[in-house]
């Protein structure tokens, strides 16, 4: 167990809705990342957050927005879903805004 | 960006095998991780190693950073190994950093 958590674990939804994930960083640790791991694309940074703050983008989608609240849990926004949209995605935290991250279970979306 | 490739991509080995897994980087990096994920596709943390050599048990891991290279040892493996190995690299700056992954190495243990 990494200390890590997200929610739910599993999303099953349809093409054009609206989704949004969770993640619980490891206790004092200050950053959050998501990832995406796709069949075609691997695993994918997705945006990085440091203590409420942007600080790192990846091939994140427009239809896609995070945000880390002041007690430190982040959300992930996927709106407009696409069936491409199915995938693993994760949450990983470390203490500062580099170092090692830590990942959570993750949370599998399918896109029907 | 950084560029990560693994090899090799898949190994099949009998329970009690030794392996090795290379991870090659095409920049500079203060940061590289290894991890494993298992069947339920959670990724556990291996290794943190930027550079030198560690040791878990039967896992260790090197990392040449001037060379641009880590290498991940499996000895005597057991079939609780099998699962797909990533390395994975990045290069902070200025307090952001991302991790770029590479493709895995898909090990499969043999009873």
């Amino acid at each position: 167990d990494s200390g890590v958590t997200q929610t739910p674990k599993h999303l099953i939804t349809a093409t054009g809705q609206r989704v949004t994930l969770r993640c619980s960083p490891r206790s004092g640790d200050l950053s959050v990342y998501w990832y995406q791991q796709s069949l075609d694309q691997g695993l994918q940074f997705l945006i990085q957050y440091y203590n409420g703050e942007e600080r790192a983008k990846g091939n994140i989608l427009e239809r896609f927005s995070a945000q880390q609240f002041p007690d430190l849990h982040s959300e992930l926004n996927l709106s407009s879903l696409e069936l491409g949209d199915s995938a693993l995605y994760f949450c990983a935290s470390s203490a500062q805004g580099f170092g090692e991250q830590y990942f959570g279970p993750g949370t599998r979306l399918t896109v029907t | 960006g950084i560029q990560v490739e693994q090899s090799p991509p898949d190994l099949i080995l009998q329970e009690g095998a030794n392996s090795t897994l290379r991870c090659n980087f095409s920049d500079s990096v203060n940061n590289l991780q290894w991890f494993h994920q298992n069947p339920w596709g959670q990724l556990i943390n291996l290794f943190y190693i930027p550079s030198g050599t560690k040791q878990n048990g039967r896992l260790s891991a090197t990392t040449v950073a001037t060379e641009r290279y880590s290498l991940l040892y499996i000895s005597s493996s057991q079939t609780t190994d099998s699962g797909v190995y990533f390395c994975a690299a990045g290069r902070s700056n200025f307090g952001n950093e991302k991790l770029t992954f590479g493709t895995g190495t898909r090990l499969t243990i043999i009873p």
